[in-house]
């Protein structure tokens, strides 16, 4: 069974900086791209960020976020990661760690989510 | 900020067809890429319940059918059963934003 665990959500403040994990299971986890995908508080899903596999090990983000996110993955702990840094309000979200299904675009496995707070 | 656009809510009453649009553009749904639906419960993340526009995973109730043509998508629920209740998103990705894209939306309540 696919597992996605997230962790590091915390409430943190303008400027600030935040790390957040996800330990993957139950899958081969360095065949596959992982993403990060936020929703704040009562609006929508944003895809945040997405890494390839150590293969190609390129990085994405969306705009809002470029130069201050930064995503990485140890393949050998079957984890994700996602650095935050000058944190600003508009960052407050619940982040989901998400699973890339191979030869598409679109993401088969969720995880439950980390809280982001962003307020002084 | 999101790129494609869904109506904010539907509804029906228990036993009914509803359809939720999703709407894009050249960039995304018009340039060939697929469409992709999320099921949101309350409280609850997201799962994928229609990918590569019209397959189901396992375990999702054939009664949810999704479709594409053009710049738009569609998802159809048929026999609305109170577990129907949820929020469901659209997803593609658009080549101009080089990045996944979502939609806005919709609230599926049942009367």
């Amino acid at each position: 069974e696919v597992q996605l665990l997230e962790s590091g959500g915390d409430l943190v403040q303008p400027g600030g900086s935040l790390r957040l994990s996800c330990e993957s299971s139950g899958f081969i986890f360095r065949n596959y791209a992982m993403a990060w995908v936020r929703q704040a508080p009562g609006k929508g899903l944003e895809w945040v960020s997405i890494i390839g596999t150590v293969r190609d090990g390129r990085t994405y983000y969306t705009d809002s976020v470029e130069g201050r996110f930064t995503i990485s993955r140890d393949d050998s702990k079957s984890t994700l990661y996602l650095q935050m840094n000058s944190l600003r309000v508009e960052d407050t979200a619940t982040y989901y760690c998400a699973k890339k299904f191979s030869g598409s675009y679109h993401f088969d496995y969720w995880g439950q989510g980390a809280l982001v707070t962003v307020s002084s | 900020q999101s790129v494609l656009t869904q109506p904010p809510s539907v509804s029906g009453a228990p036993g009914q067809r509803v359809t939720i649009s999703c709407t894009g553009s050249s960039s995304n749904i018009g340039a060939g890429h697929d469409v992709h639906w999320y099921q949101q419960l309350p409280g609850t993340a997201p799962k994928l319940f229609i990918y590569g526009n019209i397959n189901r995973p396992s375990g999702v109730p054939d009664r949810f059918s999704g479709s594409k043509s053009g710049t738009s998508a569609s998802l159809a629920i048929s026999g609305l059963q109170a577990e129907d209740e949820a929020d469901y998103y659209c997803q593609s990705y658009d080549n101009s934003l080089r990045g996944y894209v979502f939609g806005t939306g919709t609230k599926v309540t049942v009367l």
